[in-house]
């Protein structure tokens, strides 16, 4: 079974710092997605990035970046220079390939709550 | 083009009490998710509908909870009886099937917070 762990439950920095908010999975399967979702005050999910098990690249959009390392299960998110609107929690998820293609529902973590002090 | 509708935003019901909600994915979008959310926690998956079946319902709790998307397109969740513990948001999701295009993305609906008393 697939299993997403987000050990930071609550991470609080001043803004313009740099902030990393780590997320490991556990997957028996070779094909699988990765993805980060952003859950403003407001409630609703907002997506991120999605990532796949054979792109191993690093992404970079603005000020966000994702690192996938397949040899440590992980897929880390990085905000540099952090804003006030970037205060959210944010949640890591995995996705396994169903059997008639397509992706399974997704396996969340617990999200780490994220807060950016001005 | 609308996102993933859902109704009501909030709901208050009295514990036993029957609950429904309802969901309108994406126009076209096959598939069609339904997550439950405690609070603190992350969504966790009750059903997965491809069309109008239920591909994956191994983790909606059968004795109270059903749900139904009879024509393939818009879905409907229910609690009967309701219970203080079932206090939570409650999430719709939909995607494409493999071979629409994009089946990995999925786009989520606003919520439904319940609160039982």
């Amino acid at each position: 079974a697939q299993k997403v762990t987000q050990a930071q439950t609550e991470i609080s920095v001043v803004e313009k710092e740099d902030v990393t908010l780590d997320c490991v999975y556990e997957t028996r399967d070779t094909t699988y997605y990765l993805f980060w979702y952003k859950q403003p005050p407001s409630g609703e999910l907002v997506f991120l990035i999605r990532r796949n098990s054979f792109d191993e690249q690093n992404e970079i959009s603005g000020r966000y970046s994702w690192n996938f390392q397949k040899s440590t299960s992980s897929f880390n998110f990085t905000i540099t220079a952090s804003q006030v609107v970037d205060s959210a929690v944010y949640f890591c998820a995995l996705s396994e390939e169903s059997s008639g293609g397509g992706a399974d529902g997704l396996t969340f973590g617990k999200g780490t709550h994220l807060i950016i002090q001005p | 083009e609308a996102g993933v509708v859902q109704s009501p935003r909030y709901k208050i019901i009295e514990k036993k009490q029957p609950v429904a909600f309802w969901c309108n994915p994406i126009s076209g979008h096959n598939t069609l998710y339904w997550y439950l959310q405690n609070l603190g926690q992350g969504p966790e998956l009750l059903i997965r509908y491809e069309n109008e079946e239920a591909v994956d319902d191994s983790q909606l709790p059968k004795d109270r909870f059903s749900a139904e998307r009879l024509k393939g397109v818009d879905s409907t969740l229910k609690i009967q009886p309701a219970e203080l513990g079932d206090s939570a948001v409650y999430l719709c999701a939909s995607s494409m099937s493999p071979g629409q295009g994009d089946s990995n993305e999925q786009f989520f609906g606003p919520g439904t917070r319940l609160t039982v008393l």
